[in-house]
């Protein structure tokens, strides 16, 4: 069965900083990774995706991910942290065959905090 | 501009009652999704659907109906609910079943006294 996991309930790092949010996966076949941000009473909103190609995917609002084969991780940076990047971040893979096609598995959740 | 649209945005019910979710999505998408959360545990999938008459599944069925008519609509229905369906519920949907991502609906609150 395809999973992640995020190792880290929460992430604090001062705002200007560079801040990383960790994913590892688990997967049989080629991954389909994305990223996702919630914030406060709000629904989940897309950042970035890795189907193939490019190790190193960039997203909205700054945010990039690098893919790495070897090490099963997706782990979400950005360069410069800003206060408005303070939200639940959530890592997810897809399934891409049999059956379960197209489901989505999420991780727990990071919440990420930038203090100013 | 309104892509997944979640109403009620908040609910509450006593234990046994019936109630649905509705779920509508204006892009045409053909896969559509229901997601529960709950606090430390992430999203778990509830049901979903590939086109307009077919559903299946996911990891957390039991006490939840959902139907497909339409590509628009998807709603979720709880037959008699229980204090543990007490949660926060996300609708969602995407273009392809596999490499599109979700869009997601901005949730429907749920407490089951």
């Amino acid at each position: 069965a395809q999973s992640v996991a995020q190792p880290e309930d929460q992430v604090n790092v001062a705002e200007g900083n560079p801040l990383t949010v960790k994913c590892t996966y688990s997967v049989s076949g080629n991954p389909y990774l994305f990223w996702y941000v919630q914030y406060p009473n709000r629904g989940l909103q897309f950042l970035l995706k890795y189907i193939t190609g490019d190790n190193l995917v960039k997203g909205s609002y700054g945010f990039e991910a690098e893919f790495n084969k070897s090490q099963t991780s997706f782990h979400l940076k950005k360069p410069s942290a800003l206060v408005s990047d303070s939200a639940l971040y959530f890592c997810a893979v897809r399934d891409i065959r049999g059956s379960t096609l197209g489901r989505l598995y999420f991780g727990r959740g990071t919440q990420l905090t930038v203090w100013p | 501009n309104a892509g997944v649209t979640q109403t009620p945005k908040f609910q509450v019910l006593k234990t046994g009652q019936s109630m649905t979710l509705q779920c509508a999505q204006d892009m045409n998408h053909e896969y559509m999704s229901w997601y529960r959360q709950d606090p430390g545990m992430g999203l778990r999938l509830i049901h979903y659907s590939v086109g307009a008459g077919i559903t299946d599944q996911g990891e957390v069925p039991n006490g939840y109906n959902v139907s497909r008519s339409t590509t628009e609509d998807f709603p979720l229905r709880l037959l008699s609910a229980a204090p543990s369906q007490t949660s926060v519920y996300f609708c969602a949907s995407s273009r392809q079943r596999n490499t599109g991502e979700l869009f997601f609906g901005e949730g429907s609150r749920l407490t089951v006294l």
